[in-house]
């Protein structure tokens, strides 16, 4: 139980354009998901933390008009990269969160972004 | 600001030896902390947890030190395999169930 599971897994794109990824709980209902940004060699950055039915709460440094975050029920958060740029080009990881006591997190298989 | 760090960046071990991954955290109030294990292009895989109220947990060739003191955390695998390869992070758990991830530390398993 407990499977996370992210779409799609490899994307490239040209740079302007918008790129969306999918983040699932497959078996479980999570409130909680978490989207993360890895860069090559280095350590998972928590973006932001997204709550089914409110708004997105972002990291310090972390535009919230260029990741756009939708959580709209409660097996399903989507992240869309607008107006991508190279830099952009990312490892990007979600969780999602679920326990009946301390709450765990389960992490998807991640998406890999290439911004042409 | 608020980090999780690791000392060693790079470890490599004999296949069949015991490894030992290091981590210091920086905020003494967080009260949980996980290792994950990570192998190329995939998401990370929890490995072992342990709350602030324990000093020790082990799990299968798994054992999780902890020791509040010196805010140390370390990560034991005993009878290292070659598909222990991967880079584990050591994580931290503030409140607001927000988790924080230190650098990575490779390790190499030499067969």
């Amino acid at each position: 139980g407990a499977v996370v599971s992210q779409h799609p897994s490899r994307v490239i794109c040209k740079s302007g354009t918008s790129v969306k990824i999918e983040c699932r709980s497959l078996d479980f209902q999570a409130t909680t998901m978490f989207w993360y940004r890895q860069f090559p060699k280095q350590s998972l950055m928590l973006m932001a933390t997204s709550n089914e039915g409110s708004k997105a709460t972002y990291e310090q440094g972390v535009e919230k008009d260029k990741f756009l975050i939708n959580h709209a029920s409660l097996t399903l958060s989507t992240l869309t990269v607008t107006s991508a740029h190279p830099e952009d080009s990312s490892f990007y990881i979600c969780s999602a969160e679920w326990g009946p006591t301390y709450n765990e997190q389960f992490f998807g298989p991640g998406t890999r972004l290439t911004v042409l | 600001g608020e980090s999780v760090g690791l000392h060693l960046p790079t470890l490599s071990v004999q296949e069949g030896d015991n490894s030992i991954i290091n981590c210091a955290y920086s905020n003494s109030a967080s009260d949980y902390f996980i290792w994950y294990k990570q192998e190329s292009g995939k998401g990370p895989q929890f490995i072992i947890d342990i709350r602030s109220n324990m000093d020790k947990r082990q799990g299968q060739r798994v054992t999780v030190l902890l020791n509040k003191t010196v805010k140390h955390l370390s990560l034991q695998i005993a009878a290292t395999q070659p598909g222990d390869s991967a880079v584990y992070f050591c994580a931290e758990n503030t409140g607001g169930f927000k988790t924080i991830f230190g650098a990575g530390t490779r390790l190499f398993v030499k067969a």
